[in-house]
């Protein structure tokens, strides 16, 4: 399965910018990016994906790079809610979900 | 309405017992999941089931078994528990697997102590 490289940690302050960024150098042509978060004790949830254009939802922002090895979430205001793990994902076929070790998010008062 | 739901949220159990964890989604979604999440916070899948049938089993001891009565149902069997099976598993659902633009929604965990 194709590996991502994301930080073990970022910090931010509330209603900050963030742009957590991610590695994958080897995303094969049909790997959509996925990006889930995991907040204290809850299950994963879903944030956002994409394919080769950036992409807008409610939550937050994915920024992909031309040659796809790279991209970036964006959260445009950070709130003391958002502080989790985040995880940058190659969803292949069969769904399969292959989960790193993620970015912990701290987001300061 | 809880959309992935699981039971027991919390099961704590003797090494060698054999425990049941049960997963409800009402999605309307054919395809579920078992996800692993060891101390070191590791999320690894375990399997996966498209329709009750089976198409993703990672390398899992024979002593897990999952059973899928129908598509709104995966349930988890441990039989024989021994202590590495602590753990918080997780329970997920999406609609179409072979679609990797598909998004997987996960339940609450059950967290798993073996003594």
């Amino acid at each position: 399965d194709a590996k991502t490289t994301q930080p073990n940690s970022m910090e931010s302050n509330e209603e900050e910018p963030v742009h957590l960024p991610c590695n994958h150098s080897t995303i094969s042509g049909t790997d959509y990016i996925h990006w889930y978060r995991q907040l204290p004790s809850q299950g994963p949830e879903y944030v956002i994906h994409g394919l080769t254009s950036n992409v807008n939802n409610r939550m937050a922002s994915l920024a992909i790079a031309e040659d796809r090895k790279s991209s970036t979430l964006i959260l445009h205001r950070a709130t003391l809610r958002d502080a989790a793990v985040y995880y940058c994902i190659l969803r292949t076929s069969y769904g399969k979900l292959t989960f790193g070790q993620g970015t912990i998010l701290t987001v300061h008062p | 309405d809880t959309a992935v739901s699981q039971t027991p949220k919390y099961l704590v159990t003797q090494m060698g017992n054999d425990k049941s964890i049960k997963c409800e989604q009402n999605l309307g979604h054919d395809t579920m999941y078992w996800y692993k999440q060891d101390s070191k916070k590791f999320l690894k899948i375990m399997f996966s089931y498209n329709n009750k049938e089976l198409i993703i089993n990672e390398t899992v001891p024979n002593r897990f078994s999952p059973k899928s009565p129908d598509k709104a149902h995966l349930n988890l069997h441990i039989n024989s528990l021994e202590l590495g099976d602590s753990a918080v598993y997780f329970c997920a659902s999406s609609h179409r697997s072979g679609s990797t633009g598909e998004t997987q929604y996960f339940g609450p965990g059950t967290r798993l102590l073996v003594l």
